[in-house]
């Protein structure tokens, strides 16, 4: 079955520590994005790659890291600058460039104490 | 810069109809967008609508687009307890698709 997978579903980690949420798509598509979701403020744009070894910052990308080597997939690292880093992350692609309609990731819930 | 805003919560009664609401500001939007968030999930696309459309049904979803006053709304007829999610009006900008805030919609039994 075609479909984003992420992973793990839950991520627990202590402040000052780097973590990277993974992100796998087998739809073929070339756009992919990362998005963070916080209670009452929707989705909040973090990186987007519109092709392979390419992509730019969204709306809140500091203390954010990202690379696109393959196709596939679309790493994202929290570092220890993000302020606040514990929220639920979505992933989402979609086919192209001004291709709007995206598919989403499960999305993973990062907790850090 | 765009915005896009909704009500943050609506509940409803089984079996009545849900209108949920979305008002944004960029015009030059060629598609708009609903997406339904379950609890726990990722989001899924429900439906769309082109720019040029009043209004597109599908199933129980109707879908109205008041181009004009920048209103976009989603009525959910029949509403059953399975439609309690968290749902996502978004429209075009650049590359990618900017969301509201969501709308929480409880349906009582």
């Amino acid at each position: 079955d075609g479909g984003i997978t992420q992973s793990p579903k839950y991520l627990f980690r202590k402040e000052g520590q780097n973590v990277t949420l993974s992100c796998e798509q087998n739809l073929n598509h070339d756009a992919m994005y990362w998005y963070r979701q916080d209670p009452g403020q929707g989705l909040r744009l973090i990186y987007y790659s519109q092709i392979v070894n390419d992509f730019q910052k969204g709306d809140i990308a500091e203390g954010y890291s990202v690379s696109r080597e393959k196709k596939e997939s679309f790493p994202l690292t929290v570092t220890s600058a993000q302020k606040n880093p514990t929220a639920f992350y979505l992933c989402a692609s979609s086919m192209g460039q001004l291709a709007y309609e995206q598919y989403f990731g499960p999305g993973t819930r990062l907790t850090v104490t | 810069g765009e915005d896009v805003e909704q009500s943050l919560f609506l509940s409803v009664r089984e079996g009545d109809s849900s209108v949920i609401n979305c008002t944004y500001t960029d015009s030059s939007s060629t598609y708009l967008y609903w997406y339904k968030q379950e609890p726990g999930a990722g989001l899924q696309l429900l439906t769309y609508i082109f720019s040029n459309m009043d209004m597109k049904q599908d199933q129980r979803l109707t879908v109205l687009l008041n181009k004009k006053d920048k209103h976009l709304s989603l009525r959910i007829a029949d509403t059953q307890t399975g439609d309690s999610a968290i749902y996502f009006c978004a429209v075009p900008r650049a590359n990618n698709l900017f969301f509201g805030t969501g709308t929480r919609l409880t349906v009582i039994p």
